[in-house]
């Protein structure tokens, strides 16, 4: 089964305004840690943000916050006041802790464009 | 945060070749990863680069097509090899620093001819 689901084939923002990506993901684990990072055109991964299943306050890094539903198992990324470097691929991944199992899985991916 | 360093970033391979990406770290870490991104893909693990031991390799990844070293507790090295155009992708190096801390290397941008 897949464990972490990135459905939206693509998605458009107007600059300046506040976007979503969704992610929804499937573990039976109680502790897990959600991550999401971004990818421009060079390849490089760039982390964003870090969200622990035990974290009862939404995580924030600066124009990036973590939208956690624990019930529903989404774990959406909100990018406020969007910005022309803002357009790449971003990827949700998810590490549980089951023995020693420590590895990110990844989602498939959103593009984001944004629009001037 | 780790910086990660790859060489080369980039390079345009003939099939049949092999060819050998370092990955260095400025700093100690005990957890290393090789993961490759196919045109338009999502990562893949390939392994896990053990220190002074054998990497341990996922599922369609074998020894002899992706051979490991990891020598120390700041380098590794993956040879991707006998190189098909099928192998053309993103290689990417990674360390875990903390649970909630997995940092990336820049990519090596690999193209089989």
């Amino acid at each position: 089964a897949q464990k972490i689901t990135q459905t939206q084939p693509g998605m458009f923002v107007q600059e300046k305004e506040a976007v979503t990506l969704d992610c929804t993901y499937d573990t039976s684990d109680q502790s897990y840690g959600l991550f999401w990072y971004k990818q421009p055109s060079s390849g490089e991964m760039i982390f964003l943000i870090y969200q622990g299943s035990y974290d009862e306050q939404n995580a924030t890094e600066g124009r990036y916050s973590l939208n956690f539903q624990k019930a529903r198992k989404s774990a959406n990324l909100v990018i406020s006041a969007s910005q022309l470097g803002d357009s790449a691929m971003y990827f949700c991944a998810m590490r549980e802790v089951t023995g020693a199992n420590s590895k990110l899985t990844f989602g498939k991916g959103i593009t984001l464009s944004v629009r001037p | 945060s780790a910086v990660i360093s790859q060489k080369p970033s980039r390079d345009i391979c003939q099939r049949g070749t092999s060819l050998t990406i370092q990955c260095q770290v400025d700093s100690q870490v005990t957890m290393m990863f090789w993961y490759r991104q196919q045109p338009g893909q999502s990562l893949t693990l390939i392994a896990t680069a053990n220190q002074g031991s054998e990497a341990t390799y996922e599922s369609g990844f074998v020894i002899d097509k992706f051979p490991i070293s990891r020598p120390n507790l700041t380098f590794s090295t993956l040879t991707v090899s006998n190189m098909s155009p099928e192998d053309s992708s993103i290689y990417l190096c990674s360390v875990v620093e903390s649970f909630y801390e997995q940092y990336f290397g820049p990519g090596t941008r690999l193209t089989v001819t």
